[in-house]
């Protein structure tokens, strides 16, 4: 069954705790993205990465890292500094730069 | 800088009757323009693209675009609306460049009514 899975569904965070959140995808595609989801805000695009080991900031990527080690796999990481991390995180995928992309079914993080 | 509008937080419409979702958008060159649905707490799903050809683009679930180059609109329409429909609308732009990202809208609640 080909997707994109993200996890955990729901994730809790301490202050000053860097928390990761997890994204596979099987559809042997190049391109995966990381975007932030407010409420009224619509979209905003965390980071991107192209082909593994490379990555690239959006426009939103301070506080947030990322890796590429893996074509399937891009995980992110909220750290310390992002001081407002309360959101839904979508993850996506696309064939390559710029085609359609296809998106995970989220997870939503929390700040205890 | 390319951008797309939204100018509807919300749409309502009754069951049955045709339902436009509006759709503008500002981008160097020729767009790429994408429709995307998302229900509650999950991620979205892919409903349409335009790239080039016919300005009338049908995809999933019965949906419909019409791209319109001279009012730079990109809207989404559906014949009859169904109770199902109820979601929150993205449209996204990005230029005909190999490696532009997407820009989203902001998104436009459909609400249809039995």
């Amino acid at each position: 069954d080909g997707g994109i899975t993200q996890s955990p569904k729901y994730l809790f965070r301490k202050e000053g705790q860097n928390v990761t959140l997890s994204c596979e995808q099987n559809l042997n595609h190049d391109a995966m993205y990381w975007y932030r989801q407010d409420p009224g805000q619509g979209l905003r695009l965390i980071y991107y990465s192209q082909i593994v080991n490379d990555f690239q900031k959006g426009d939103i990527a301070e506080g947030y890292s990322v890796s590429r080690e893996k074509k399937e796999s891009f995980p992110l990481t909220v750290t310390s500094a992002q001081k407002n991390p309360t959101a839904f995180y979508l993850c996506a995928s696309s064939r390559g730069m710029g085609e359609t992309q296809y998106f995970g079914p989220g997870t939503r993080l929390l700040v205890l | 800088a390319q951008s797309v509008a939204q100018p509807e937080d919300q749409v309502n419409v009754a069951e049955g009757n045709p339902l436009t979702v509006k759709c503008t958008y500002s981008v160097s060159g020729n767009p790429y323009l994408f429709w995307y649905v998302q229900y509650p707490n999950r991620g979205l799903q892919f409903l349409l693209k335009y790239i080039t050809g016919d300005n009338l683009v049908k995809g999933s679930y019965g949906f419909e675009a019409e791209f319109n180059k001279s009012q730079t609109s990109f809207h989404l329409k559906k014949p009859s609306a169904l109770v199902s429909d109820s979601a929150l609308y993205f449209c996204a732009v990005r230029d005909n460049s190999g490696y532009s990202t997407l820009t989203f809208g902001k998104g436009t609640m459909l609400l249809v009514s039995p």
